[in-house]
């Protein structure tokens, strides 16, 4: 059974560091994995795709990398600032006869001081 | 372009009472999915629609859950009687396809609380 396991559970750092969040997965059987972010009360927002051909991605101050045999994946934050405080949830899609099918980490809950 | 929509927000009910949600997918997304999220945890996979079939409902608990996706459009997670194990979010998300390159979009969820 895919698990999916976040750390840390929670980070706070001050303006303008960057920062690293790490995601393990026990199967590399995965299709893809996505980062996804979860404001307070709302649903969840695709960050970054990462399908299982590929090393990376990137989106403006945010790469994700994916290193399919050792079952890990990372999020680099760059200067990070107060609007990105939010929970961060790592998800691997499963291959096989379950496409489509989502299995999501705890999360980790971002704090970024001012 | 409108997001997925959900209702109610929020909800409190008393165990053994009946409770629906709905769900609005973005337009022209074929594929839906309903997750349970409880706090501190990443949402789970109840159910999982493409277009009216549900393809996957391996996690949904039938004894007292229900779901439907009447034209492959709008759908509605029902449970009857609800039990207090069952206050938490629930998540709706769609997507155009089930493929490797699919993004979900998920909705702001719909909060229950069972008391």
């Amino acid at each position: 059974k895919q698990e999916v396991t976040q750390i840390p559970a929670a980070l706070s750092v001050p303006e303008g560091e960057n920062l690293v969040l790490n995601c393990s997965f026990t199967d590399s059987a995965i299709y893809n994995l996505q980062w996804f972010r979860q404001d307070p009360g709302k649903g969840l927002t695709s960050l970054l795709l990462i399908q299982s051909s590929q090393r990376e991605q990137t989106s403006g101050r945010l790469n994700a990398s994916l290193d399919k045999s050792s079952g890990r994946s990372t999020l680099y934050i760059a200067a990070s600032q107060p609007g990105d405080s939010a929970t961060y949830l790592c998800a691997v899609r499963l291959d096989g006869g379950s496409q489509g099918n989502l299995i999501f980490g705890k999360g980790t809950k971002l704090s970024v001081k001012p | 372009e409108a997001g997925v929509v959900q209702s109610p927000r929020y909800k409190i009910i008393e165990k053994k009472q009946p409770v629906a949600f709905w769900c609005n997918p973005i337009s022209g997304h074929n594929t839906l999915y309903w997750y349970l999220q409880n706090l501190g945890q990443g949402p789970e996979l109840l159910i999982r629609y493409e277009n009216e079939e549900a393809v996957d409902d391996s996690q949904l608990p039938k004894d007292r859950f229900s779901a439907e996706r009447l034209k492959g459009v709008d759908s509605t997670l029902k449970i009857q009687p609800a039990e207090l194990g069952d206050s938490a979010v629930y998540l709706c998300a769609s997507s155009t396809r089930a493929g490797e390159g699919e993004t979900q979009y998920f909705g702001p969820g719909t909060r229950l609380l069972v008391l």
